[in-house]
């Protein structure tokens, strides 16, 4: 159980266009979902926390307008990348929380790997 | 803020032996702790966690952790690697009352057969 997707788990993009990113809890529903960025050799850098129905919390330094999240019902949550430049490029995480303890676990999804050119 | 340094970034260790994957914290308020492995073009799994009570947490795949309030560490533990352990190995941290998870940068375990 607690399996989370991510679709698609790769995107090769032209600079200038926008993406987007879906998140699914597919055995239970998600009170709380995160989105985050990995980079190469480098750690999870939380992006936004995203609660079902209301506007989601972003990390200090990330641009909100350009990384616009979604959490439109308890298994889904989407992240759509803006304008994408090059510096855009990274892998992007989500996990997914059934509770909104900071005791629940949170479950992660493969990744979906984002290349702008 | 809390924080999550994970001194070793690659550990390589030979089929059999043991592996210790060491983390430390900095927090001003309680933590809890956790252990995540993702394995090559996966998404990141939970090994175990420290919420509270025994300072030694058991976790799948034969690892486990000890909690050390007075070192402010988290070092994972197994006695006996297999090649299927190849992997990263993420520490991360969270403060009481907040879901909000730290990760450390991630130490890459590579068993040699």
């Amino acid at each position: 159980g607690a399996v989370v997707s991510q679709h698609p788990s790769w995107v090769i993009c032209k600079s200038g266009t926008s993406v987007k990113i879906e998140c699914r809890s597919l055995d239970f529903q998600a009170t709380t979902m995160f989105w985050y960025r990995q980079f190469p050799k480098q750690s999870l850098m939380l992006m936004a926390t995203s609660n079902e129905g209301s506007k989601a919390t972003y990390e200090q330094g990330v641009e909100k307008d350009k990384f616009l999240i979604n959490h439109a019902s308890l298994t889904l949550s989407t992240l759509t990348v803006t304008s994408a430049h090059p510096e855009d490029s990274s892998f992007y995480i989500c996990s997914a929380q059934r509770g909104a303890g900071s005791t629940d676990t949170q479950y992660f999804g493969p990744g979906t790997r984002l290349t702008v050119l | 803020a809390q924080s999550v340094t994970q001194l070793d970034s690659q550990v390589p260790v030979f089929e059999e032996a043991p592996v210790e994957l060491r983390c430390n914290y900095s927090s001003s308020v309680s933590v809890y702790l956790f252990w995540y492995v993702q394995y090559p073009n996966q998404g990141l799994q939970l090994l175990l966690k420290y919420l509270s009570g025994s300072t030694l947490v058991k976790g799948i795949n034969g690892f486990e952790a000890e909690f050390n309030k007075s070192q402010t560490s988290f070092h994972l533990r197994k006695p006996s690697v297999h090649i299927s352990d190849t992997a990263e190995y993420f520490c991360a941290v969270s403060n009481f009352g907040n879901e909000k998870l730290t990760f450390g940068t991630g130490t890459r375990l590579t068993i040699i057969p």
